[in-house]
């Protein structure tokens, strides 16, 4: 158990919908990670952010935002969605938002969209 | 969008033997290279990593031999164990840009 919480663990939504991933980090950990997987476009990089400031962009559509609040628990939005936004959304957190700092994944949210 | 190329796809390994995973990188800004473990139903795990100032880094059974000059790093895992089967994952990032580009993974079998 990496100590990141992740809700919902399954979701299942239609076309066009707005769901919400919620992350809650590591004790002591400022800095929140998004990552897509899946099965076409493999692992993806989407946001950091540090301490509540976005951080770092990566490929992120402009359909999805994300925030971290001061309690430091992060939440991905994500809107109008579409066949391909089926996906395993992870959340990662480490204790500072440096490069060579240890990330820590949570179990992951896995998105149905039908 | 894919800047890690890895390989191979899959790996079937005797118990006992070497599992050898390779990985190739175009950015040459890239200056940290990490290797994660992804079990099913599980998120990814930091496995090892290294720095382009050395050109090799072990880990008990793990070892990273990187090659700056041919922009290629590579995990071993030696006396490889049923409990190693997993996906692997090699990724790359520069430190003044968090957005770390990850290979498409390599599925282990470590057969006992």
């Amino acid at each position: 158990d990496s100590g990141v919480t992740q809700t919902p663990k399954h979701l299942i939504t239609a076309t066009g919908q707005r769901v919400t991933l919620r992350c809650s980090p590591r004790s002591g950990d400022l800095s929140v990670y998004w990552y897509q997987q899946s099965l076409d476009q493999g692992l993806q990089f989407l946001i950091q952010y540090y301490n509540g400031e976005e951080r770092a962009k990566g490929n992120i559509l402009e359909r999805f935002s994300a925030q971290q609040f001061p309690d430091l628990h992060s939440e991905l939005n994500l809107s109008s969605l579409e066949l391909g936004d089926s996906a395993l959304y992870f959340c990662a957190s480490s204790q500072t938002g440096e490069t060579y700092n240890e990330q820590f994944f949570g179990p992951g949210t896995r998105l149905t969209v039908l | 969008q894919q800047q890690v190329k890895q390989s191979p796809q899959s790996l079937i390994v005797q118990k006992g033997g070497i599992s050898i995973i390779n990985c190739a990188y175009e950015n040459t800004a890239f200056d940290y290279f990490p290797w994660y473990q992804q079990f099913p139903g599980k998120g990814p795990a930091l496995l090892i990593a290294i720095r382009p100032d050395v050109s090799e880094k072990k880990e008990g059974r793990f070892t990273i031999s990187f090659n700056k000059s041919a922009k290629q790093f590579s995990l071993h895992i030696m006396d490889s164990q049923p409990g190693d089967s997993a996906t692997y994952f090699c990724a790359a990032s520069s430190y003044n840009n968090n957005d770390m580009r990850f290979g498409a993974g390599t599925r282990l079998t470590v057969k006992p």
